[in-house]
């Protein structure tokens, strides 16, 4: 069965440092998304991507995160000068919305992300 | 607005039949969802049902749905210990838009 990949499973950066996550989605798939999970917390909506550009963003998705496609597979999302509170497990997740999926929306493994 | 509520904690006898409850606010919501999280795992997709269904069965899961009160339920038959987990309901309002989770039922299985 195809499946959303990340990379990597784990980081731990220092305070100030930007950070890139990765993520491949399943390849037929034109809807992407990040979500993140603080500890013990709830999965919150970052931002949605389609057709090139961002379709939505949450609150959260300040000037300090940027997402990009740099090529026709992978999907990153940037975190530039992290803080402590940036700290937490980060989803992406995609969707064809579509096709036979049924509206689904598949997500990753997931990047844990830790700011020290 | 958009808001998933759940409870937080369910506690059930290995073997007997697990029901997770859900409420939800937006009316426009399409379709609604099941993921389950491991511990230290990604979130895995269980089920879906789309908003003009009221039940869907899948092996031991049943989703039932009563879109009047806005209420999703998931029931787990014959629970097992591999059912330890938390499970996140989730609704999406717009064909292109975001699924919002709630903040996830930790079921616990006593021996």
């Amino acid at each position: 069965e195809p499946e959303v990949t990340q990379t990597p499973s784990h980081q731990v950066t220092q305070m100030g440092q930007e950070v890139i996550l990765r993520c491949v989605p399943i390849s037929n798939h034109l809807y992407f998304y990040w979500y993140r999970q603080i500890l013990g917390q709830k999965v919150e909506f970052l931002v949605s991507f389609y057709n090139n550009e961002i379709s939505e963003k949450s609150e959260i998705f300040d000037d300090q995160f940027s997402v990009e496609r740099p090529d026709g597979s992978n999907f990153t999302l940037k975190i530039r000068s992290t803080k402590l509170e940036d700290s937490a497990m980060y989803f992406c997740a995609s969707s064809d919305f579509q096709g036979n999926s049924g509206n689904t929306i598949y997500f990753g493994e997931g990047s844990w992300l830790t700011v020290v | 607005g958009e808001d998933v509520e759940q409870s937080l904690f369910l506690s059930v006898r290995e073997g007997d039949s697990s029901v997770i409850n859900c409420t939800y606010t937006d009316s426009s919501s399409t379709y609604l969802y099941w993921y389950k999280q491991e511990p230290g795992a990604g979130l895995q997709l269980l089920t879906y049902i789309f908003s003009n269904m009221d039940m869907k069965q899948d092996q031991r899961l049943t989703v039932l749905l009563n879109k009047k009160d806005k209420h999703l339920s998931l029931r787990i038959a014959d629970t097992q210990t591999g059912d330890s987990a938390i499970y996140f309901c989730a609704e999406k309002v717009r064909r292109d838009d975001k699924i919002i989770f709630g903040k996830g039922t930790r079921l616990h299985i006593l021996p």
